[in-house]
């Protein structure tokens, strides 16, 4: 059974830093592309970045809102993916969801059951 | 604003069949195959349709589809427990992105 689950989440203030990590077990790893979507509560989903397998040569492409603050990188060897973010904002507020993705990664096909982040003073 | 646009809104009554649209443009919709979402309240999305896949554990009363820049999603049979929002979301490359839509809120009366 594929299984992902985020920590990490919490309390930060405006300008800080923090990671969050993915634990993904009952799949091969090595072979998907990981992708994070965020959503603010009561809100839609709103992709944040992916980084490709190693079939893709581990390639990461972020949004426009948050590329430069964030960072995506994968250990391979135990199944861990890794959302650094940084220069954190209020607007970053949100629950971040791990999502394990088929192909070149956009063909999203398991999700984690989210951490909440709040970026507030 | 969504790069995808969904309805706001959808409802059906118990048996009945709806549909769902999703609509881009050619550089996503209408070159990449077509995720959906389904998402109750206070949980974690899950997918039930990728492309015309349906992904294991789904019941086969979803079904997916596209026509040219629209995708769809159809639950034929719909049953109380198919109430909840419904994402789509796909790559679009052109903006070198994964494209969301604002997601469809589905009321079973």
């Amino acid at each position: 059974e594929v299984q992902l689950v985020e920590s990490g989440g919490g309390l930060v203030q405006p300008g800080r830093s923090l990671r969050l990590s993915c634990a993904a077990s009952g799949f091969g790893f090595n072979d998907y592309s990981m992708t994070w979507v965020r959503q603010v509560p009561g809100k839609g989903l709103e992709w944040v970045g992916v980084i490709r397998s190693n079939i893709f040569i581990g390639t990461t492409e972020y949004a426009a809102s948050v590329k430069g603050r964030f960072t995506i990188s994968r250990a391979d060897s135990i199944g861990i993916v890794y959302l650094h973010m940084s220069n954190l904002k209020t607007e970053d507020t949100a629950v971040y969801y791990c999502v394990r993705g088929g192909g070149d990664g956009y063909r999203l096909d398991s999700w984690g059951q989210g951490t909440l982040v709040t970026v507030s003073p | 604003q969504s790069a995808l646009t969904q309805e706001a809104s959808v409802s059906g009554t118990v048996g009945q069949k709806v549909t769902l649209s999703c609509t881009g443009n050619r550089d996503n919709v209408g070159s990449y195959a077509v995720g959906w979402f389904q998402q109750f309240s206070h949980g974690a999305p899950k997918t039930v349709m990728m492309g015309d896949s349906l992904p294991s554990g789904i019941p086969d009363r979803f079904s997916g589809s596209k026509s040219g820049t629209t995708a769809s999603l159809t639950i034929s049979g719909l049953q109380p427990e198919d109430e909840a929002d419904y994402y789509c979301s796909t790559w679009d490359y052109s903006l070198a992105v994964q494209v969301f839509g604002g997601g469809t809120k589905l009321t079973v009366l």
